[in-house]
């Protein structure tokens, strides 16, 4: 079982749709999770950060954490043709200050 | 008032070559670490970096040699360079457990 799972993607939606993200991770000891977001050729740049169950809202975008289901997602409400990118789910372990990224979910946000 | 830099942007080489990508933060972080990002766009932790101790070694070539002589600056140096080696490599620093992690803009490393 891979670390960290999302989504391969593609994911398309119509722009103002809701688009919905979805990553599990498998250390249940694990205790930060981040999206990142990733436009091809730049580096990545974060986006939400969130350490506690339930919903983190900033702007547009809310993290859902639950981690008794170790589950961690991202909705991007009002999508925008700019929403166009990669976005990678991390997890912070408990040990060393590793952060492991999933594969990242490709999203397409059609005009 | 760039937060983490890196040096050369694109780095084309040929095989057996030695290379080195440097890194510096202005951000006041403990931590620094190099990932390499492959052409499936997957990003892999190398190394971490507290107050220049090595704390993340991963399952790395031992070609891959980082250093850092100080908090604010971490340096990769890569011997005997492979084909396989071509990716982009990416610094990245945080403040510490639970802080999330400050990108530079990546060193695109082909080698021919």
């Amino acid at each position: 079982q891979k670390e960290v799972e999302q989504n391969s993607g593609p994911l398309s939606v119509p722009e103002g749709a809701i688009a919905s993200l979805n990553c599990t991770y498998s250390d249940r000891g694990s205790q930060s999770f981040f999206w990142y977001r990733q436009y091809s050729g730049k580096s990545p740049e974060l986006i939400m950060f969130i350490y506690s169950n339930g919903d983190k809202e900033d702007g547009r975008f809310t993290a859902q954490l639950n981690k008794a289901s170790q589950y961690v997602s991202l909705l991007i409400r009002d999508s925008q043709p700019s929403d166009s990118a990669t976005y990678l789910c991390a997890v912070k372990k408990t040990s060393y200050d590793k952060v492991i990224f999933g594969p990242g979910t490709s999203l397409s946000v059609i005009p | 008032d760039t937060a983490v830099s890196q040096t050369p942007k694109y780095l084309v080489t040929q095989m057996g070559n030695d290379k080195s990508i440097k890194c510096e933060q202005n951000l006041g972080h403990d931590t620094m670490y190099w990932y390499k990002q492959d052409s499936k766009k997957f990003l892999k932790i190398m190394f971490s970096y507290n107050n220049k101790e090595l704390i993340i070694n991963e399952t790395v070539p031992n070609r891959f040699s980082p250093k850092s002589p100080d908090k604010a600056h971490l340096n990769l140096h890569i011997n005997s360079l492979e084909l396989g080696d071509s990716a982009v490599y990416f610094c990245a620093s945080s403040q510490g457990t639970g802080s999330p992690l400050h990108f530079g803009n990546g060193t695109r490393l082909t080698v021919t």
